[in-house]
């Protein structure tokens, strides 16, 4: 069976560059949600869109947007780079209210 | 404050035994889920436990639900060298708008020895 897909898998960038993640639901699936895991920690919600629109918010900062697409891909956008950006970041997908299948990570390192 | 925050942070048993992880929660919830995650990798669903349920089974895994308590244990029975994750639970909260946003706690990293 298909599963989401992120890419890239992983990402170095410099303090204070940009980043662009993408995230390919698995197909059907109308609802995309970001999460992002530092070193150690538990994932934190970040962002979901269901049917293209933003649905709920969580602890994302002013310096990440994120965005769905008409064919229902996700990308989330990071500006301004810190160190503390680093982290594995998960997309998951799931049906309207149904379960939320997370793909694989895309891990950011920021140097 | 922190949702779903989970016990024991580590546990390490011999394969065959059982395992019993604990998560207790703050705030209401519409279901409750638990999640494996092998080490730097994504996390794979395991179970949900509705908040009108007080049990739930699936192969070798047994969830069940307090909402009394706010708790929740999962119990991983004849444990095998390929359990060896963190496993983590997280509290779900529906936002209305065809979404739900899930709370982690912190995981209980097993370590299953051959």
């Amino acid at each position: 069976a298909a599963g989401v897909i992120q890419s890239p898998r992983h990402l170095i960038k410099e303090k204070r560059e940009t980043a662009t993640l993408k995230c390919y639901p698995i197909p059907r699936h109308d609802t995309v949600y970001w999460y992002q895991q530092g070193p150690g920690q538990d994932p934190q919600f970040l962002i979901s869109f269901y049917e293209k629109m933003q649905s709920d918010k969580g602890s994302i900062p002013d310096r990440f947007s994120a965005q769905q697409f008409s064919d229902y891909h996700s990308e989330l956008n990071m500006s301004s780079l810190e160190l503390g950006d680093s982290a594995l970041y998960f997309c998951a997908s799931s049906l309207k209210g149904g379960t939320q299948y997370f793909g694989p990570g895309t891990r950011l390192t920021v140097l | 404050s922190q949702q779903g925050e989970e016990d024991p942070q580590a546990l390490s048993i011999q394969e065959g035994e059982n395992a019993t992880m604990n998560c207790s929660y703050k705030t209401s919830i519409n279901n409750l889920q638990w999640y494996r995650q092998n080490s730097g990798r994504g996390l794979v669903h395991l179970i949900l436990i509705r908040s009108n349920e007080r049990e739930k089974h699936s192969g070798r895994l047994r969830v069940t639900l307090d909402t009394s308590k706010k708790s929740s244990s999962l119990l991983i029975t004849a444990s095998r060298a390929a359990d060896t994750a963190s496993y983590f639970c997280a509290t779900a909260s529906y936002s209305g708008a065809g979404s739900y946003q899930l709370t982690f706690g912190k995981g209980t990293k097993l370590s299953v020895i051959p």
